[in-house]
């Protein structure tokens, strides 16, 4: 697609499930970024990939968070045993240069844990 | 560690006027500078970005943004505010962060609103 997509747009669910979010990144964009942004709050780095570096996962929270990505494509946000304090909006970018270039977000995926 | 600071939560401007968005970063080495928008419920879009050359970079929307690097310092600015400019902006920088990393480190946001 022309865009960054992001899968499911929202989701709601129970303390305690898994949820996995899902972003496809622009063709041929080497890396990508996820970010959580919390209500009125600004973005918090979570995980950088870069081609078939090993990711920069600095910013995952706690060990129930990962991600994963293969190669130059799709990538999965996983949370385990949800917490309410996850709650927030999920962001996925991608990049065409690492170092200069400018990202290019997704709509997010807001997360909503009862 | 990389930072960004954007000093106010709110900026109100009068629609026509000048206005002002501030930002200051911390960062070793070159920064690489952006400016992104947020519209409510929307996505993150791309305002601007100083890599390197001129310290007055233009973006989209009629917006521009000087680099200071003595005052470390990112503003961004419009010579005449519009209604439709009402959005969270938010400031980033970017530096190599070690083992092939490129983190891209954002400011709080500051929430424009301009009044008709």
């Amino acid at each position: 697609g022309a865009g960054v997509s992001q899968s499911p747009s929202n989701k709601v669910t129970e303390k305690g499930k898994d949820v996995e979010l899902r972003c496809d990144p622009i063709s041929g964009h080497t890396a990508l970024y996820w970010y959580r942004q919390r209500l009125g709050q600004g973005l918090e780095f979570l995980i950088y990939f870069q081609g078939n570096s090993a990711p920069d996962k600095s910013g995952l929270p706690s060990d129930r968070f990962s991600a994963e990505r293969t190669g130059e494509s799709v990538s999965t946000l996983t949370i385990q045993r949800t917490q309410q304090e996850d709650s927030a909006v999920y962001l996925c970018a991608s990049v065409a240069i690492a170092n200069t270039g400018e990202l290019f977000f997704g709509e997010g995926s807001r997360l909503t844990v009862l | 560690a990389q930072s960004v600071a954007q000093p106010e939560d709110q900026v109100n401007v009068a629609e026509g006027n000048p206005l002002t968005v501030k930002c200051t970063y911390s960062v070793s080495g070159n920064p690489y500078l952006f400016w992104y928008v947020q519209y409510p419920n929307r996505g993150l879009q791309f305002l601007l970005k100083y890599i390197t050359g001129d310290n007055l970079v233009k973006g989209s929307y009629g917006f521009e943004a000087e680099f200071n690097k003595s005052q470390t310092s990112f503003h961004l600015k419009k010579p005449s505010a519009l209604v439709s400019d009402s959005a969270l902006y938010f400031c980033a920088v970017r530096a190599y962060s070690g083992a092939g990393s490129y983190q891209l480190t954002f400011g709080k946001g500051t929430k424009l609103s301009v009044i008709p």
